[in-house]
């Protein structure tokens, strides 16, 4: 079954204090893997893909295959990074039998203080 | 170009009734979707529709009904309102190619 955990339900930092925002997945395949956020009564947003391996508002995540991890990064994080972030995994597209269905994890609140 | 559109953004409904949320996206996406937020519990899929006249259930599917006569249209239908139904509702979409899902701005719903 596809699962996606984000083991912190709140992270707190200082302006300026790298961040990590830790995900673990459970998939048999090969996944894509996503971060959404979610700024104060904004609606979700497409924050990176793990296959475009590319850096917005200076986050990062490796798709680490061995440890199932998909950890978003940011070396120094600014008070307007405070939001939620969610975490997700899409399955087997329709032409190998899936659905494109994405399954999130349950969210990071992160603050970051001045 | 309005992405996903969401109507209403509030509703109070009474135990027992019933009401339509409304989703429309302009952009010819195939794949459109219905997830409830509940705090702490993240984003759980309610139904979701790879294209027009195709619906299928997601996670939790009880007590609501969706319709896709159309690739832009994508209505959830609540028949009768109960407590559990209370909820922030989100539509999404995504193209046939793009995995990356646009979503509406959410409708939340009370029931009491």
């Amino acid at each position: 079954a596809q699962r996606v955990t984000q083991p912190e339900k709140l992270l707190s930092v200082f302006k300026g204090a790298p961040v990590e925002l830790k995900c673990n997945y459970s998939y048999s395949g090969s996944p894509e893997l996503f971060w959404y956020v979610q700024y104060s009564r904004q609606r979700l947003q497409l924050l990176l893909r793990h296959i475009s391996r590319e850096s917005i508002k200076g986050f990062t995540a490796d798709l680490n295959k061995g440890e199932t991890s998909f950890h978003l990064k940011k070396p120094f994080a600014q008070e307007e990074d405070s939001a939620m972030y969610y975490c997700a995994l899409s399955g087997p597209t329709i032409t190998q039998g899936g659905s494109e269905k994405l399954v999130f994890g349950k969210g990071t609140k992160l603050t970051v203080n001045p | 170009n309005a992405g996903v559109t969401q109507t209403p953004k509030f509703r109070i409904l009474k135990i027992g009734q019933s009401m339509t949320l409304q989703c429309a996206q302009d952009m010819n996406h195939n794949y459109m979707y219905w997830y409830r937020q509940d705090p702490g519990m993240g984003l759980k899929l309610i139904y979701y529709s790879v294209g027009a006249g195709i619906t299928d259930k997601g996670e939790v599917p009880n007590g609501y009904n969706v319709s896709r006569s159309t690739t832009e249209d994508f209505p959830l239908r609540l028949e009768l309102a109960a407590p559990s139904q209370t909820s922030v509702y989100f539509c999404a979409s995504a193209g046939q190619a793009d995995y990356g899902y646009t979503f509406g701005s959410g409708t939340r719903l009370t029931v009491v």
